[in-house]
């Protein structure tokens, strides 16, 4: 099983939908999340990060951590062309801030 | 701001060569790190350093190695090309645990072995 999994897509709205990213992960004790956007042909970038559960909001985007469930979320609300990017989840893998596990990403084309 | 930059930008390497991909950053950053990543298959950290002189091994350190001489500088060499070295190389740093301090990313190096 992976450490982190993510549906690679690709997922297509029209502009203005509320779109959600989803990734599942194995290990419980994970406690920091975070998101990344990837263009293409470019390095990641962070988008948000969360500590332990809950939610966190940041203009459009809203990052949700369920530990019960093991599984984080990003939405992105009134979703535009520029947004089209992968998006990649990550996760701490031993807490100590120096190694990170990505899931597979999962790309998003959002149509005008 | 350059921030980390990757040079080449694309190599295409023979079964057997060597190369060294150069990273730098200018961010005086102390963590530097290299991933791999391949096709759907997300980023794995090959190694990483958390300041000049000192490295450790990541997930995938097989075939690569690294050395941290100064603070702005992380190459990684590859000694002997097989074809499943074949990825895109990301080289990122951050100032302190990456958990709360964003990795800088470079724009990667894309590596073909034949």
């Amino acid at each position: 099983q992976k450490e982190v999994e993510q549906d690679p897509g690709p997922l297509s709205v029209p502009e203005g939908a509320i779109v959600s990213l989803n990734c599942t992960y194995s290990n419980s004790a994970f406690q920091y999340f975070m998101w990344y956007r990837q263009y293409s042909r470019k390095g990641p970038e962070l988008l948000m990060y969360t500590y332990s559960s809950g939610n966190k909001e940041d203009g459009r985007f809203t990052a949700q951590v369920d530990k019960s469930s093991k599984y984080i979320s990003l939405f992105i609300r009134d979703s535009q062309p520029s947004d089209s990017a992968t998006y990649l989840c990550a996760l701490d893998v031993n807490n100590a801030g120096n190694m990170l596990t990505f899931g597979g990403g999962t790309r998003l084309m959002v149509k005008p | 701001n350059a921030g980390v930059t990757q040079t080449p930008k694309f190599r295409i390497l023979k079964i057997g060569q060597s190369m060294t991909l150069q990273c730098t950053q200018d961010m005086n950053h102390n963590y530097m790190y290299w991933y791999r990543q391949d096709p759907g298959m997300g980023l794995k950290l090959i190694y990483y350093s958390v300041g000049a002189g000192i490295t450790d091994k990541g997930e995938v350190p097989n075939g690569y190695n690294v050395s941290r001489s100064t603070t702005e500088d992380f190459p990684l060499r590859l000694e002997l090309a097989a074809p499943s070295q074949t990825s895109v190389y990301f080289c990122a740093s951050s100032g302190d645990r990456v958990s709360n301090q964003p990795q800088h990313f470079g724009d990667g190096t894309r590596l073909s072995i034949l």
